[in-house]
């Protein structure tokens, strides 16, 4: 039973365009959401996280959306960098003890074109 | 680098064996998190230890079982190890329970011939 879903594996972007990940969960219990960058032969590194009483937080050159109704979260890069070229992993999280385990997605793989 | 230490980088052996992957957290960080990554597979939850104690746990198997001692370092052990086993192992860490955004080491990869 996959709980978090990233239906696209893979996605390319021109350098300089936006990048647009996808993400959805079944699972209502979440509440906490992350983005984790991962290159091969690394573990993966955390980039940007929501809650669930918002619906929008920015860092930079990331934004993630989190829209609950539709149970579905995305993660915008502008712009796209050659350095962001890497798996993607959307993760989840529930409220209260023993909940905070991540549960992930199975990744996009994110190509910069130059 | 996340702050998370985890020995060995890489590890091979023979299956039946057992092995111990050892986890030191960030400084500061109560919480330390297993997780397995197989052949293009997601990472999947194994098991949650918070100050000393076990929290929660996931689908780890009977023959695999960890520890968190005094100093908040991690060990996990498999045993009776098979062909199946063979990944890549992630430890991660934060600062307490609840809601914190989990920092992850750079994984050990077991290979079991």
């Amino acid at each position: 039973d996959q709980q978090v879903k990233q239906n696209s594996p893979s996605l390319s972007v021109q350098e300089g365009r936006i990048s647009i990940l996808n993400c959805d969960y079944t699972n209502s219990m979440f509440d906490y959401f992350l983005w984790y960058k991962k290159y091969p032969a690394e573990g993966p590194t955390f980039l940007i996280s929501i809650s669930s009483i918002k619906d929008k937080n920015e860092d930079g050159r990331f934004t993630v959306f989190l829209n609950k109704s539709a149970k579905h979260l995305s993660l915008h890069i502008v712009p796209s960098q050659p350095g962001d070229s890497a798996v993607y992993f959307c993760a989840a999280s529930a409220f209260g003890f023993g909940n905070e385990k991540l549960t992930f997605g199975t990744g996009t793989r994110l190509t910069i074109i130059p | 680098d996340s702050g998370v230490t985890q020995t060995p980088k890489h590890l091979i052996t023979a299956t039946g064996q057992r092995v111990t992957l050892r986890c030191s957290p960030r400084s500061g960080d109560l919480s330390v998190y297993w997780y397995q990554q197989s052949l293009d597979q997601g990472l999947q939850f194994l098991i949650q230890y918070y100050n000393g104690e076990e929290r929660a746990k996931g689908n780890i198997l009977e023959r695999f079982s960890a520890q968190q001692f005094p100093d908040l370092h991690s060990e996990l052990n498999l045993s009776s190890l098979e062909l199946g086993d063979s990944a890549l192992y992630f430890c991660a860490s934060s600062v307490d329970s609840g809601n914190n955004e989990q920092f992850f080491g750079p994984g050990t990869r077991l290979t079991v011939l």
